[in-house]
C-alpha cells in the first residue's frame, strides 16, 4: 500500500520568515495530494490541495509544489504568522476509483511573534 | 447541516465495553469516511462507504470494529468488547463526490479513552 512520509517533525520560525514542509509517496499512482492544518483539539481542515497534472499551485501565501519524478511534495508557507501554528498534514490518494488517503505523521509548525 | 456532526464529542469506556460513535455527513454527500488518529499522529483510514455501500473496510483493525451507513446518510461506527489500544481521536470525513481526488471535510471527533 501507500506510504507517506513527512519531515520535520517539528518546525520553529520567527513570524515573517518562510517555513517549508515536505512529503515523499511510495506509490506512483497516486494522483491527489491534499494538505490539513489541524489545531489543537480541532478537526483537520484542508488548505491547499494539488493533482498529479499540476506542478506547483499557490493561495495567497501558501503554495505547493509537486515532483511526480521524485515522488515528493512540499508546502510553502510565506510571511508566518502566528496564527499558522498548528499540526500541518500531507497525505496522497491510493489507487482506487474513491481513493482513501494516507496521511502523513505531521509537522508540528511554531511561529513566534 | 452546515458540517459534518460527531457525537459524542468525548467517550470514556471501560475495557471490556461496547461503544457507538455516530457520524452525520454534510447532506447529500456521497461518499463517507472513517479514519482514527492516535495522539500524535497523522489519521489512519478505517472504513469507507460510498451511499450506503460499504466498498472499503480494509483498515478496521479487527472484528471488533464494525460500521455501517444503512440509508446513505448516517454513519455508525461500533467497537465491541473495547480494549485500551483503542483509545484514539475517531475522525469522520465526507465528500460529495464519489471520486476520490476531491477535499474531504473531516467532523470533530470522537475522542475514545477506554480505562
Amino acid at each position: 500500500g501507500e506510504n507517506v512520509e513527512q519531515h520535520p517533525s517539528t518546525l520553529s520560525v520567527q513570524e515573517g520568515d518562510s517555513a517549508v514542509i515536505k512529503c515523499t509517496y511510495s506509490d506512483s499512482a497516486s494522483n491527489y495530494f491534499p494538505w490539513y492544518k489541524q489545531e489543537l483539539g480541532k478537526r483537520p481542515q484542508l488548505i491547499i490541495d494539488i493533482r498529479s497534472n499540476v506542478g506547483e499551485k499557490k493561495d495567497q501565501r501558501i503554495a505547493v509544489t509537486l515532483n511526480k519524478t521524485a515522488k515528493h511534495f512540499s508546502l510553502h508557507i510565506t510571511e508566518t504568522q502566528p496564527e499558522d501554528s498548528a499540526v500541518y498534514f500531507c497525505a496522497a490518494s491510493i489507487k482506487g476509483g474513491y481513493s482513501t488517503l494516507t496521511f502523513g505523521k505531521g509537522t508540528m509548525l511554531l511561529v513566534s511573534p | 447541516g452546515a458540517g459534518v456532526s460527531q457525537s459524542p464529542r468525548y467517550k470514556v469506556a471501560k475495557r471490556g465495553q461496547d461503544v457507538a460513535l455516530r457520524c452525520d455527513p454534510i447532506s447529500g454527500h456521497v461518499s463517507l469516511f472513517w479514519y482514527q488518529q492516535a495522539l500524535g499522529q497523522g489519521p489512519e483510514f478505517l472504513t469507507y462507504f460510498q451511499n450506503e455501500a460499504q466498498l472499503d473496510k480494509s483498515g478496521l483493525p479487527s472484528d471488533r470494529f464494525f460500521a455501517e451507513r444503512p440509508e446513505g446518510s448516517v454513519s455508525t461506527l461500533k467497537i465491541q468488547r473495547t480494549q485500551q489500544e483503542d483509545s484514539a481521536v475517531y475522525l469522520c470525513a465526507s465528500s460529495p463526490s464519489g471520486r476520490g481526488d476531491y477535499g474531504y471535510t473531516f467532523g470533530s471527533g470522537t475522542r475514545l479513552t477506554v480505562v
